[in-house]
């Protein structure tokens, strides 16, 4: 089946604009998650999603990021003004169940955005 | 909060090799512990986890298991091969109730060589 997709692979803007950039879930999973990898970085946390809500956002780094899940399939992460140091790798994983310590909940990774901006 | 540190790289072995790659975290209680792999020009992607102290995950050859004694979840191979060469992240998701529920924690990442 189809796994975690997400879309531009690449986006390159300048500072100050605004940039969207899409996640598509695999099909039937309820938990999604963003992340953002910067440069020889391990992936860190941004937000995730129950459904349809904001169930941690504890992750984004300031009023300027902010995502939606508007019918708990589909996300979307939007940048605000964006700055030279928001370049680096926007990952989005989606998950059949909430990742836990049940031993279920494994996350499934989409293959990244890149966004640089300049 | 919780964290997670991976030995420094890049590692680089010949073929046939024995791999150790040490991970160590800092978690409350009884957190799930995975080490994930990224190959060149591919996506993250689960290769094994453990759930519970003393737990042995194991997937392709690699092993890890989850030692709450000296917090650590160490990943293992006996023999390596050149399609091993990739980069491996150990991470972890805090138990239910706490700050790192439901979401993974992830150490720096060790870059894996391996030469024919």
């Amino acid at each position: 089946g189809a796994g975690v997709s997400q879309t531009p692979s690449n986006k390159v803007t300048e500072k100050g604009k605004y940039v969207e950039l899409r996640c598509d879930p695999i099909s039937g999973h309820t938990a999604l998650y963003w992340y953002r990898q910067s440069l020889g970085q391990g992936p860190e946390f941004l937000i995730y999603f129950q459904g349809t809500g904001a169930a941690d956002d504890s992750g984004l780094p300031n009023d300027r990021f902010f995502a939606v899940r508007p019918e708990g399939s589909v996300s979307t992460l939007k940048i605000q003004r964006t700055e030279r140091g928001d370049s680096a790798v926007y990952l989005c994983a989606s998950s059949l169940t909430l990742t836990g310590t049940s031993g279920r909940g494994e996350q499934f990774f989409g293959p990244g955005t890149r966004l640089t901006v300049l | 909060g919780d964290s997670v540190t991976q030995m420094e790289g890049p590692v680089t072995l010949s073929e046939e090799a024995f791999l150790t790659i040490n991970c160590t975290y800092t978690a409350t209680g009884y957190p799930s512990l995975f080490w994930y792999v990224q190959y060149p020009g591919e996506g993250l992607q689960l290769l094994l986890k453990a759930t519970k102290a003393d737990d042995k995950g194991s997937n392709k050859g690699f092993e890890a298991t989850y030692r709450k004694e000296t917090t650590s979840f160490h990943l293992e191979k006996g023999s390596v091969q050149v399609s091993d060469s990739a980069v491996y992240f150990c991470a972890l998701s805090g138990e239910a109730g706490g700050t790192s529920y439901g979401k993974l924690t992830f150490g720096q990442g060790t870059i894996l060589t391996v030469h024919p």
